[in-house]
């Protein structure tokens, strides 16, 4: 069956460390691939996303992911963490034939430390 | 501005009442979705609707009801048949199935 894990529930790093949030899924082809990240309460906004091409992806907020496909994984990362980016981070994929159904990974919840 | 608006962000409902969430949308998104999200479990979906006047069941559909009459608007009746209807509820659009989903502020059912 078609699958997102986030291994790592909860994550917590200081201010100004650099972060790394694993996403693996199972699927036999290529996905398209996205990482959302969620404000205690809020809507889900979208960080960045792969579709094809360049396997390293620039996304917004100074977060970067790279899709392999040897490992199926897409891990997020971002070389310095603000105390700003403490939030929920979900990895999501769809997988193509049928409508393209997003599944979304349980989520890693971040916590930064001053 | 363009975006998703649900409403209301809190609600609250005595057992065995139907209830009805907003959503909107003034993207000109063809599809459209609605997702449950319960603490630890990430987002379940519910409905999706490709167009309008079209829609299909999710993974968690039981309890739950839709309609799409126009474009822009996509309203989730949470039943008295759903068995545990608090939660937080997400909707949103994309351009077509597949794409990048844009999601709504979300509506906090509470079931008393």
């Amino acid at each position: 069956a078609q699958s997102v894990t986030q291994p790592d529930i909860h994550i917590t790093v200081s201010e100004g460390a650099s972060l790394e949030l694993r996403c693996n899924y199972s699927y036999g082809a290529t996905p398209y691939l996205f990482w959302y990240v969620q404000s205690p309460g809020q809507g889900l906004q979208l960080l960045l996303k792969y579709f094809s091409g360049d396997t390293l992806v620039q996304g917004i907020k100074g977060f970067e992911a790279e899709f392999k496909r040897s490992q199926s994984s897409f891990n997020l990362r971002k070389p310095s963490v603000h105390w700003s980016d403490a939030a929920e981070y979900f990895c999501a994929v769809a997988f193509s034939g049928g409508y393209n159904k997003l599944i979304f990974g349980a989520g890693t919840r971040l916590a930064v430390h001053p | 501005d363009g975006g998703i608006t649900q409403s209301p962000k809190y609600l609250f409902r005595k057992e065995g009442q139907n209830v009805t969430l907003s959503c909107e949308q003034n993207l000109n998104h063809d599809a459209m979705y609605w997702y449950r999200q319960d603490p630890g479990q990430g987002l379940r979906l519910i409905y999706y609707s490709q167009i309008v006047n079209d829609f299909q069941k999710g993974d968690i559909a039981e309890g739950y009801s839709v309609s799409r009459e126009k474009k822009e608007s996509f309203p989730l009746t949470v039943t008295s048949a759903q068995k545990n209807p608090t939660a937080f509820y997400l909707c949103a659009s994309s351009i077509k199935q597949g794409d990048e989903q844009f999601f709504g502020p979300g509506t906090r059912l509470t079931v008393l």
